[in-house]
């Protein structure tokens, strides 16, 4: 069965510096992949997906994620952090690597921002 | 982009009474959606897939006589708690798809805290 590892739990960066989250598939194909962000009281958004092509992914809100087959990762990065980027971050494969099927999610890292 | 609405937001019961939270695709359609249960501090688990028209199709260890789901249309798809207790209690999100974008992006609900009592 596919599944997510998301080795921390729960990470703090300083307000300005850089940020990586890391994420880990288990799956032998090219998986699809997807970060999530959900903030308090808000539903999951998409930062970003991966599905082909290009192994290094552009997403909103300045983030974006490399996919390495090699070590099955899809890790997310953001070079400077903002206090509003506090949340939590799932990493998640979708099911069965076919299209319109659920996704598998991570157990989430939660990032806090100091200042 | 597409907004998924639930409803209500947060509901609190009795031990053995059935709640019911509504999941709406409000400016798109949705042939199948999904439901989820977030545990504190714990990742989303994928109870069932819901699918217009037809019965829903639910993950191992889900009890379907428990949580019920019905999708009337494409735009609406309800999950019914019957018999709630105190372990019920949970985070429940719903999620959709537009119709015919099957690589298209899942978009989230806000999610229904229940509170048994």
């Amino acid at each position: 069965a596919q599944s997510v590892t998301q080795p921390d739990i729960h990470i703090t960066v300083s307000e300005g510096a850089s940020l990586e989250l890391r994420c880990n598939y288990s799956y032998g194909a090219t998986p699809y992949l997807f970060w999530y962000v959900q903030s308090p009281g808000q539903g999951l958004q998409l930062l970003l997906k991966y599905f082909s092509g290009d192994t290094l992914v552009q997403g909103i809100k300045g983030f974006e994620a490399e996919f390495k087959r090699s070590q099955s990762s899809f890790n997310l990065r953001k070079p400077s952090v903002h206090w509003s980027d506090a949340a939590e971050y799932f990493c998640a494969v979708g099911r069965g690597n076919q299209a319109g099927t659920a996704l598998i999610f991570g157990k989430g890292t939660t990032l806090s921002v100091s200042s | 982009g597409a907004v998924v609405s639930q409803h209500p937001s947060w509901v609190i019961c009795k031990s053995g009474t059935s709640v019911k939270i509504e999941c709406r695709s409000l400016d798109f359609q949705a042939t199948t959606m999904f439901w989820y249960r977030q545990f504190p501090k714990k990742s989303l688990m994928l109870m069932a897939t819901s699918n217009e028209g037809s019965k829903a199709t639910y993950e191992q260890g889900v009890e379907k006589d428990k949580f019920l789901i019905n999708h009337a249309s494409l735009t609406l798809s309800t999950l019914t708690v019957t018999s709630a207790h105190p372990e019920d209690s949970s985070f429940y999100i719903c999620s959709a798809r537009i119709a015919g974008e099957l690589d298209g992006e899942l978009f989230f609900g806000e999610g229904s805290r229940l509170t048994v009592l």
